[in-house]
């Protein structure tokens, strides 16, 4: 079973849309979870971290149900600029290696 | 805002031949990491390297690869007698212990023919 599993879309929605997706981790010893935002050969970047209770930034919020081991992404008022694959990411600590999804793949329209 | 720095960002090397990724992390970070993202498939882990020495690696780090951080300002990756499918995008992280400061760097596209 792969350590991080996502759905790998792509999900195309209009302007304005709502659009969420989830991943599933297999490791019940993972304590940090993330999401991270890659644009087409680039980097990583930091999206968001993801803490228990739930948080929002902006028009995104992210989930965590560690009883099903499931982490979600919802962006509000999609924009052009938020096409880009969205990673799922899992570690046992803020300092430890990071367990990649393979990528959600989103894509905005005019 | 502080950037870990990769050098050269794209590189073509021949089979067999050994190549050098360089990164400069962020100053005050103490731990510091390789990935890489072979085309279209997900970003894995190398290794981590924390107090001058391996903390972790993957079973993709084989006796084919080494770290080394020869000063207080670099980290590098060396690939010895690469295949093919070595070519990938490498990324160089560094975090930061006291909170959530993982920064990855711009990759180096590497290339072996």
């Amino acid at each position: 079973r792969k350590e991080v599993e996502q759905d790998p879309g792509p999900f195309n929605v209009p302007e304005g849309a709502t659009v969420a997706f989830n991943c599933t981790y297999s490791n019940s010893a993972s304590q940090s979870f993330f999401w991270y935002r890659q644009d087409c050969r680039k980097e990583p970047k930091l999206l968001m971290s993801v803490y228990s209770s739930g948080n929002e930034d902006g028009r995104f919020t992210a989930q965590l149900n560690r009883a099903s081991q499931y982490i979600s992404l919802l962006i509000r008022d999609s924009k052009l600029s938020d096409s880009a694959t969205y990673l799922c990411v899992v570690s046992r600590s803020n300092d430890y290696k990071l367990s990649f999804g393979a990528g959600t793949t989103v894509t905005v329209r005019a | 805002e502080p950037e870990v720095t990769q050098t050269p960002s794209h590189q073509v090397t021949q089979m067999g031949q050994e190549v050098i990724l360089r990164c400069v992390p962020i100053s005050n970070h103490l731990y510091f990491y390789w990935y890489r993202q072979i085309l279209g498939q997900k970003v894995e882990f190398l290794v981590s390297f924390y107090n001058n020495e391996i903390s972790e690696k993957s079973e993709i780090f084989d006796d084919q690869f080494s770290v080394e951080r020869p000063d207080g300002s670099n980290f590098t990756l060396k690939i010895r007698s690469t295949k093919l499918e070595d070519s990938a995008m490498y990324f160089c992280a560094s975090s930061d212990p006291t909170d959530y400061g993982y920064t990855f760097g711009s990759g180096t596209r590497l290339t072996v023919v």
